[in-house]
């Protein structure tokens, strides 16, 4: 099982939909939590800490179940701006220090 | 305010050439991290450095050397460029080690070897 999965997509929706993601993760020790946004040739930027009681930052939610092993990031209202390619992160301890697992991504694309 | 600076931008290079990547952070972070991103593979560790004067192997580190140079800089090098080292290379850095700390990347290198 690899360590981070997610659906790789693309998710293709029109503007104002709402669309989730989900991530499941192997390691049950993980101890931290991410969604990075990546546009087009660009670098990752962190779009979210997820916390274990979940979170909101505006538009966003992110969700942790800790017993599935399973993060979800659900986008409200969706923009064309939002057209990205989505990165869950896991971070864990006991592996290499300072080490976060990256996903390999779910594309989305916002159509007008 | 420019967090985390990497040159060059761009590079070619003919097999069995070497070259240095240069990364710069103005955060005052810790630790510091290089990765590459081939396609359909994610980003992957090659080196890291969780403080001045510390360096360790990541998933990918062969082909690969890192030096530390200070606080601010972690150079990537490569010594003998082969093909399947054509990737893009991002350098991070976070305050500290603990994987509990988000990283924040440069714009990437992209290195091509022909």
């Amino acid at each position: 099982r690899k360590e981070v999965e997610q659906d790789p997509g693309p998710f293709n929706v029109p503007e104002g939909a709402t669309v989730a993601f989900n991530c499941t993760y192997s390691n049950s020790a993980s101890q931290s939590f991410f969604w990075y946004r990546q546009d087009c040739r660009k670098e990752p930027k962190l779009l979210m800490s997820v916390y274990s009681s979940g979170n909101e930052d505006g538009r966003f939610t992110a969700q942790l179940n800790r017993a599935s092993q399973y993060i979800s990031l659900l986008i409200r209202d969706s923009k064309l701006s939002d057209s990205a390619t989505y990165l869950c992160v896991v971070g864990n301890y006991g592996g290499s220090q300072g080490n976060l697992i990256f996903g390999k991504g779910t594309k989305l694309s916002v159509k007008p | 305010n420019a967090g985390v600076t990497q040159t060059p931008k761009f590079q070619v290079l003919k097999t069995g050439q070497s070259m240095t990547l240069q990364c710069a952070q103005d955060m005052n972070h810790n630790s510091m991290y290089w990765y590459r991103q081939d396609p359909g593979m994610g980003l992957r560790l090659i080196y890291y450095s969780a403080s001045e004067g510390t360096t360790d192997k990541g998933e990918v580190p062969n082909g690969y050397n890192v030096s530390r140079l200070n606080k601010r800089e972690f150079s990537l090098r490569l010594e003998s460029a082969a093909p399947s080292q054509t990737s893009v290379y991002f350098c991070a850095s976070n305050r500290s080690g603990g994987s509990n700390q988000p990283q924040h990347f440069g714009d990437g290198t992209r290195l091509s070897i022909l």
